[in-house]
């Protein structure tokens, strides 16, 4: 199985300030017949499901705003907010589907500094 | 617009059996993989297997395999999960998600819709 970690478990940030989240996987999840790296980002709130917020690790999914962005490859990615805003705690997960069994990482917990 | 409602909240004994529904709407049901995810207090998500609506054919990690059913009815755009012989760590939310890969596709790729969850408490 792809062994998904993240770090850091939680980071707090001030508003308006930028907040990287990493997350490595154990294995490359980069297909190379088409150059994608299989590597996804959810958000989730309390009490919500998760959210798709990044797809092949740096493309925003829809209505997601331009201060998330995503970045890496191979096995190692970044998840990046330019302009922390309230709204944007949460944790955050990212996840593989280059192969089964898929798999999350344990998450990191983003919150107001 | 696309929406995954599941059924509501369980508690169930050690050696029971559950099982949860995942109403779609809003899109084409047996047109994308289904999947299922659950998630234990204050832990990452876990991939409980997927399945193709059009075919029934179903997937799942071999640590699941022998324990969890999935199956659908086509005519009412629903998918379960059973989920059998629980026991205390089988205590978790529960969610249905919905796969953006087409059901005629080979292999999954990232999910784009999720249900809004459910409880089992497995508890004596």
């Amino acid at each position: 199985d792809i062994v998904m970690t993240q770090s850091p478990d939680s980071l707090a940030v001030s508003l308006g300030e930028r907040a990287t989240l990493n997350c490595k996987s154990s294995q490359s999840v980069l297909f190379s017949a088409n150059n994608k790296n299989y590597l996804g980002w959810y958000q989730q709130k309390p009490g919500q499901p998760p959210k798709l917020v990044i797809y092949w690790a740096s493309t925003r999914a829809s209505g997601v705003p331009d201060r998330f962005s995503g970045s890496g490859s191979g096995t190692d990615f970044s998840l990046t907010i330019s302009s922390l805003q309230a709204e944007d705690v949460a944790v955050y997960y990212c996840q593989q589907y280059y192969t089964t069994p898929f798999t999350f990482g344990p998450g990191t917990k983003v919150d107001i500094k | 617009q696309v929406q995954l409602v599941q059924s509501g909240a369980e508690v169930k004994k050690p050696g029971a059996s559950v099982k949860i529904s995942c109403k779609t709407s809003g899109y084409t049901f047996t047109g994308y993989y289904l999947h299922w995810v659950r998630q234990a207090p204050g832990q990452g998500p876990e991939w409980m297997g997927r399945m193709n609506p059009n075919s029934g054919v179903t997937n799942s990690p071999q640590k699941f395999q022998g324990r969890v059913t999935m199956t659908r009815d086509t005519s009412i755009t629903t998918a379960y999960m059973e989920l059998s012989w629980l026991r205390s760590d089988d205590t978790a939310v529960y969610y249905c998600a919905k796969d953006v890969a087409p059901a005629y596709s080979s292999s999954s790729l990232y999910f784009d819709y999720w249900g809004q969850g459910t409880l089992v408490t497995v508890s004596s």
